[in-house]
């Protein structure tokens, strides 16, 4: 399977506890996005990365979540101190930068659920 | 601010009746639109976008800027149509950040 990939898909944490998602992005894919997704809403965006620079975060992303994308290939979304509001599937997508290629390639989500 | 609203969250119709799945937007530049679909435990995934103005699995949407709608038209709906479908808007150009409304079940009926 050469799509987008992230792991755990799901993840069942106490509050308080550190988690951290993985996505591995399509190879030639240059940018990479984290999103959030509620029950009974849209993905929201959380923040994107072109290879290895970050270069844009949502008002979203509190101080306790960090993403990183070290070598400008698979990311990892950490979320720090978790509390039961940061339950919601985690959703990573990549694409090429291109003109005419605005598409994006989701990845199958991480479920997150504090307990 | 650009915002997508998706007024209906559930569409109910019987097979080969017509499908309009409503959305509109505010946005004060200019937009780009999406229609993305996720079946039944699959990803999400583009369906279409207005630039390209094609048909795909037999669904059109027209972007209306004067209403600032791009609703997502099928003629006869089919069972397998059956799914969340997510209406997306971004800026033309630039880092392509999509902003998604909360989407619309379709629900097709034998």
């Amino acid at each position: 399977d050469t799509g987008v990939s992230q792991n755990p898909r799901h993840k069942i944490t106490k509050r308080g506890q550190n988690v951290t998602f993985r996505c591995d992005p399509i190879s030639e894919h240059n940018r990479l996005y984290w999103y959030r997704q509620t029950l009974g809403q849209g993905p929201e965006f959380l923040t994107y990365f072109q290879n290895e620079a970050q270069l844009e975060k949502s008002r979203l992303l509190s101080d306790r979540f960090s993403a990183e994308r070290p070598k400008g290939s698979f990311s990892t979304l950490e979320i720090q101190r978790t509390e039961q509001g940061d339950s919601a599937m985690y959703l990573c997508a990549s694409r090429p930068t291109g003109v005419w290629t605005e598409t994006q390639y989701f990845g199958p989500g991480t479920r997150l659920l504090v307990l | 601010a650009q915002r997508v609203t998706q007024p209906e969250k559930l569409l109910s119709v019987f097979k080969g009746a017509p499908v309009e799945l409503k959305c509109n937007y505010s946005y004060s530049g200019s937009p780009e639109l999406f229609w993305y679909v996720q079946y039944s435990r699959q990803r999400l995934q583009l369906l279409l976008r207005h630039i390209s103005r094609e048909s795909i699995k037999g669904f059109t949407a027209d972007l209306n800027k004067g209403e600032t709608s791009f609703h997502l038209k099928k003629p006869f709906a089919q069972e397998e149509d059956s799914a969340m479908y997510y209406c997306a808007l971004s800026s033309s150009g630039g880092s392509y950040i999509p902003t998604f409304g909360r989407g619309t079940s379709l629900i097709v009926h034998p």
